[in-house]
């Protein structure tokens, strides 16, 4: 079955760099979650969208923004990037309408801040 | 704001034995709530999904409950093996204050099944 993909799997940038992280749903999933999972940390709840639209935010900072595209796949963008943004960053897809909106998590990103 | 606590941090077991592993939320409007694993440095695979009308979820060895009264769901895991060992993290699904839904996840507990 297919599942998340999330790209690059890794990425190094120094400070003030920018970064984009990608996620590809899976097929027919309506909804995509971020989140930030820092070393020894619990995951933490970014920002969603639903059919493109951004639905619900968490703690993302201003610095960061994402998007979801026409073909699903959503993007999150990384500004002035600070060493404590290095983590492992999540996409995980599900489908809200008409099914059990079970949450399906990718591989991840992890970014190193130098 | 929603807190979720597991408990215990950490266990370990030796193999074949039956474990429970706890899950508890402050916040008892929620939509959803469901059982992950993680293994070290790996994303989180879905164990158990149940939905706020729901009790209890079972798939193989894993069942799961919720007591959504009392802000409390349990993974029960029978005849666990050393493959079990990794990182279990519960997540609620429910409205923050501001009315936006958010997934609020757990601090982990780590198993280790001891051969």
């Amino acid at each position: 079955a297919a599942g998340v993909i999330q790209s690059p799997r890794h990425l190094i940038k120094e400070k003030r760099e920018t970064a984009t992280l990608k996620c590809y749903p899976i097929p027919r999933h309506d909804t995509v979650y971020w989140y930030q999972q820092g070393p020894g940390q619990d995951p933490q709840f970014l920002i969603s969208f639903y059919e493109k639209m951004q639905s619900d935010k968490g703690s993302i900072p201003d610095r960061f923004s994402a998007q979801q595209f026409s073909d699903y796949h959503s993007e999150l963008n990384m500004s002035s990037l600070e060493l404590g943004d290095s983590a492992l960053y999540f996409c995980a897809s599900s489908e809200t309408s008409g099914g059990a909106d079970e949450q399906f998590f990718g591989p991840g990103t992890r970014l190193t801040v130098l | 704001k929603q807190e979720v606590t597991q408990i215990p941090a950490a266990l370990s077991v030796p193999e074949g034995e039956n474990l429970v592993l706890n899950c508890s939320f402050t916040d008892s409007a929620i939509y959803n709530l469901q059982w992950f694993r993680q293994d070290p440095g790996k994303g989180l695979t879905s164990l158990l999904l149940i939905q706020s009308s729901q009790r209890e979820q079972t798939s193989g060895r894993l069942n799961a409950s919720l007591d959504k009264s009392s802000g409390r769901s349990t993974l029960y895991i029978a005849a666990s093996q050393p493959g079990d060992s990794a990182t279990y993290l519960c997540a609620v699904k429910g409205l923050d204050s501001g009315g936006y839904q958010k997934v609020t996840f757990g601090t982990g507990t780590k198993l280790q099944v001891i051969p």
